[in-house]
């Protein structure tokens, strides 16, 4: 039973550039849910999403992100124009319907030059 | 005041030894209580929840809830050099799923 998947685990963007992150939760989960973590901090979250629904954005920068979970494929979060304090660790959680308990993938590690 | 508070540590225990890991909360709508944990590098890894007043145990692993007092907390029996790492403490906001992480605490196991 394969966990979250995140890809790409490590993505390198000149500034202005667009930055995608996808993840793919666990079978048969629907719900996805992506935080990022500074350098030296703590989780921060950013939005909550069921299968073509943004049912939470309210941690995501008002600016530049944007979070999608179509019918079909993974998750994408977006972020473009990107800046250097973009750098970060960005990553996916999921969970099944009903339950609450979120299980996070591997992550993927923007660095922007 | 943060939403979630845990000393930055590092905690320094010897083997086999009690860690006990702290964590109080703002929010008093938080009903679930989660505690992960994350190797340097890695992502966070579930080690337990809590939902009720409390104790619940988990093979070395204990977590304790006092709601009324906004506090939870992680003991970790017969420590090992391979738990040293950060426990993040994340309660769930009753009117939400999302989780909201302290900045965790590091925990050291001496061997």
């Amino acid at each position: 039973n394969a966990g979250v998947m995140q890809n790409p685990r490590h993505l390198v963007r000149r500034r202005g550039q667009e930055a995608r992150l996808r993840c793919s939760p666990m079978k048969g989960h629907s719900h996805v849910y992506w935080y990022r973590q500074l350098p030296e901090e703590g989780l921060k979250f950013m939005v909550y999403l069921q299968k073509e629904n943004i049912i939470d954005e309210s941690g995501m920068p008002k600016e530049r992100f944007s979070a999608e979970f179509p019918k079909e494929g993974p998750s994408i979060l977006r972020i473009q124009q990107v800046v250097r304090g973009d750098s970060a660790a960005y990553f996916c959680a999921s969970s099944p319907l009903g339950e609450e308990t979120q299980y996070f993938g591997p992550g993927t590690r923007l660095l922007v030059l | 005041q943060k939403e979630v508070e845990q000393n930055s540590g590092p905690l320094s225990v010897p083997e086999g030894a009690i860690a006990s890991l702290n964590c109080t909360y703002s929010d008093r709508g938080s009903q679930s209580f989660f505690w992960y944990r994350q190797y340097s590098g890695k992502s966070p890894e579930l080690i337990m929840f809590i939902y009720s007043n409390g104790d619940k145990e988990d093979g070395r692993f204990t977590a304790q809830l006092n709601k009324a007092s906004q506090y939870v907390s992680l003991l970790i029996r017969d420590s090992q050099p391979s738990d040293s790492a950060t426990y993040l403490c994340a309660p769930r906001v009753d009117s939400s799923y999302k989780l909201i992480f302290g900045s965790g605490t590091r925990l050291l196991v001496r061997p």
